[in-house]
């Protein structure tokens, strides 16, 4: 069964505006971590934002955030005030100890174009 | 510059050859993994090793096989390898030991592989 679910293969957005990347996740186990990685064109995978399952307040970093809504088992991820540098393949992530702790689940990912 | 270094970038081989990805890793990390990427597919863990010892191995077929020399260097050796194996295979690393829910995976570039 899939684990995590990216059910945008493609988005826009204009630059400086803001972009939601949806992210829903499938687990039964109440301690795991979510996370979203960036993939640019050169191929390495850039860590952005980490939500643990008992974390109170939702991630931010920059200006990336976390919209985590544990009920509905979605882990959005927010860009505010695109840069054309946004432009990249976006991926969910997440880890339980149910499966093991060093597995580190990804989605199919989200391609993001930033249009000037 | 990347903390984990991959090499080489781009790799074609036929079939019947022998071949080695060469992963390694500055950051004083103890556990490293071998990710396989297939266009529109997630990533696929295939090895894991935690303080040099191996302990994931995602039924990945024996014309794989990793190494792990110290904590630094990872290897993944290839033979006789198919079409369907062409992909970008990702080395990445992490602090290592057990049950670490929020720890984050570094990565490297990637190896671009090419099965004719």
């Amino acid at each position: 069964a899939q684990k995590i679910t990216q059910t945008q293969p493609g988005m826009f957005v204009q630059e400086k505006e803001a972009v939601t990347l949806d992210c829903t996740y499938d687990t039964s186990d109440p301690s795991y971590g979510l996370f979203w990685y960036k993939q640019p064109s050169s191929g390495e995978m850039i860590f952005l934002i980490y939500q643990g399952s008992y974390d109170q307040q939702n991630a931010t970093e920059g200006r990336y955030s976390l919209n985590f809504q544990k009920a509905r088992k979605s882990a959005n991820l927010v860009i505010s005030a695109s840069q054309l540098g946004d432009s990249a393949m976006y991926f969910c992530a997440m880890r339980d100890l149910q499966t093991g702790a060093n597995n580190l689940f990804f989605g199919t990912g989200t391609r993001l174009t930033v249009i000037p | 510059e990347t903390g984990v270094t991959q090499t080489p970038r781009h790799l074609v081989m036929g079939m019947t050859n022998k071949k080695s990805l060469k992963c390694e890793q500055h950051l004083g990390h103890n556990a490293m993994y071998w990710y396989k990427q297939s266009a529109k597919k997630p990533l696929e863990l295939m090895f894991v090793y935690n303080f040099k010892e191996q302990t994931e191995n995602n039924s990945v077929p024996s014309r794989f096989s990793p190494e792990c020399p110290n904590s630094s260097h990872l290897f993944l050796h290839l033979h006789t390898l198919q079409p369907e194996d062409s992909a970008l295979y990702l080395c990445a690393s992490s602090r290592g030991g057990r049950d670490n829910i929020n720890e984050k995976l570094f990565f490297g570039s990637g190896t671009q592989l090419s099965v004719l």
